[in-house]
């Protein structure tokens, strides 16, 4: 099974500034690689998939970078409605796919 | 644009079974077009896909929970289901449904949508 580690656990960042979210796999996933983002009380929703394809609706400011073991999500310039938990998930080698435990992105 | 309801008992005892069903409305699960899954979440193991199942009833299960998991699906009320026999407390979590695309015959192994979850404690 994958292992999927996120770091930091929690970002803290101001609104208007650039937030960077890193995910690492325990072995290479190619480009197999989504992000989601959590607000409280909500289900998860889909960012980013095949590691730098934005999902439908998602916006500009969200981008995902990355292959192999080493996974970037970059929000540019942070909106009050980005301070979120976000999850990074494999889908190479499955079953099963595996998540992240997640990053809590906070208002500094 | 389709949406994801889960349903079932929010308490349920240690060694019994967890039933739950998420209801699809706004498309139909015998389209063809996408796989179903379940995927539950607990402070104590984060994120975790327990199975998915297609519309002819072909399914994959995580290896750890296969021998407790099963999934079915029932097209004619647009629903599918889960059981978790054999639970415990570890198993208290709260349990989305999601769906996955399937497209020229490669499945998209992400989830989009969700549904908004429904906790489930175990405990007598």
């Amino acid at each position: 099974e994958i292992v999927m580690t996120q770091s930091p656990a929690t970002l803290s960042v101001s609104p208007g500034e650039r937030a960077t979210l890193s995910c690492r796999a325990s072995q290479s996933v190619s480009s197999n690689l989504a992000w989601y983002q959590q607000k409280p009380g909500q289900a998860p929703r889909l960012l980013i998939y095949d590691a730098s394809t934005r999902a439908t609706g998602i916006p500009a400011r969200f981008s995902g970078s990355g292959s192999g073991t080493e996974f970037t999500l970059t929000i540019s310039s942070l909106q009050s409605e980005d301070f979120a938990v976000y999850f990074c998930q494999q889908y190479n080698n499955w079953p099963p796919y595996t998540f992240g435990q997640g990053t809590r992105l906070e208002i500094k | 644009q389709v949406q994801l309801q889960e349903s079932g008992p929010g308490l349920v005892k240690p060694s019994q079974t967890l039933s739950l069903t998420c209801t699809v409305s706004g498309g139909s699960i015998s389209s063809g077009d996408y796989y179903w899954s379940w995927i539950r979440q607990s402070p104590g193991k984060g994120l975790e896909w327990i199975g998915y199942i297609y519309y002819s009833g072909s399914t994959h299960y995580n290896p750890s929970l296969k021998s407790r998991v099963s999934i079915s699906v029932d097209t004619s009320k647009n629903q599918f289901s889960l059981k978790l026999s054999s639970v415990t407390a570890a198993d208290t979590a709260v349990y989305y449904c999601a769906r996955s695309q399937y497209q020229l015959l490669v499945i998209e192994h992400w989830f989009d949508p969700w549904g908004q979850g429904t906790l489930v404690t175990v405990s007598s």
